[in-house]
């Protein structure tokens, strides 16, 4: 089954620093990944995606992910925090092989942004 | 249309009530899924529907858990007899298109349930 960890519940950085939320998956067949944010008491919005076009995706708010399939991980940066970062996020994974039909989402990362 | 429109955002209801959840997904989205969110966790697939038609409900948490789309655009989510595990974030999404991977899903806002 495809599944996905996130390392850290919570990650905390000033203003204006590099933004690291890690997410590596299982899987033998490398699926479609995503990473959603969530605002308190929101649904989820779509970050970026990844379904095997370039290993490097750009998505909304200055964030970006690089798919490595040697380290099965997807990580998501931000070069700069703003204090609008602060948010939960989370990394989803579906599963290629068979249509693809749901995700599987991690337990998240709260982010927090220190002024 | 402005999105994926979830009614009510906040329900509160006694243990034993039944408890009905509305899903008004983007009109052209053909596929329509829920979801549910507990605190601290991501969240967890319940059922989908392709237009009218459930393709997948073995997720369904137990057999007080019921879905509809009887026409293909709107759907809603019964629980039954809740239960004070019941309480969480019910959550919709919808995606156009055969892949979740190609067109991603848009997500409501979700339907916050407590049960005192």
């Amino acid at each position: 089954a495809q599944s996905v960890t996130q390392l850290g519940s919570h990650v905390s950085v000033s203003e204006g620093a590099l933004v690291l939320l890690r997410c590596n998956y299982s899987s033998s067949v490398p699926p479609y990944l995503f990473w959603y944010v969530q605002y308190p008491n929101q649904g989820l919005q779509l970050l970026l995606k990844y379904t095997s076009a370039a290993t490097l995706v750009k998505g909304i708010n200055g964030f970006e992910a690089e798919f490595k399939k040697s380290e099965t991980s997807f990580h998501l940066t931000k070069p700069s925090a703003h204090m609008s970062d602060a948010a939960e996020y989370f990394c989803a994974v579906s599963d290629r092989q068979t249509g693809a039909n749901n995700l599987f989402f991690g337990t998240g990362t709260r982010l927090t942004v220190i002024p | 249309d402005t999105g994926v429109s979830q009614d009510p955002r906040h329900k509160i209801t006694k243990r034993g009530q039944n408890v009905t959840f509305r899903c008004d997904p983007i009109s052209e989205h053909n596929r329509l899924y829920w979801y549910r969110q507990t605190l601290g966790q991501g969240p967890e697939f319940l059922t989908y529907f392709q237009n009218e038609a459930q393709l997948e409900k073995s997720r369904l948490l137990s057999d007080r858990f019921s879905a509809e789309r009887p026409k293909g655009s709107f759907s809603t989510l019964e629980i039954q007899r809740t239960e004070q595990g019941d309480s969480a974030m019910y959550l919709c999404a919808s995606s156009l298109g055969r892949t979740v991977g190609v067109y991603g899903y848009t997500f409501g806002s979700g339907t916050r349930l407590t049960v005192v």
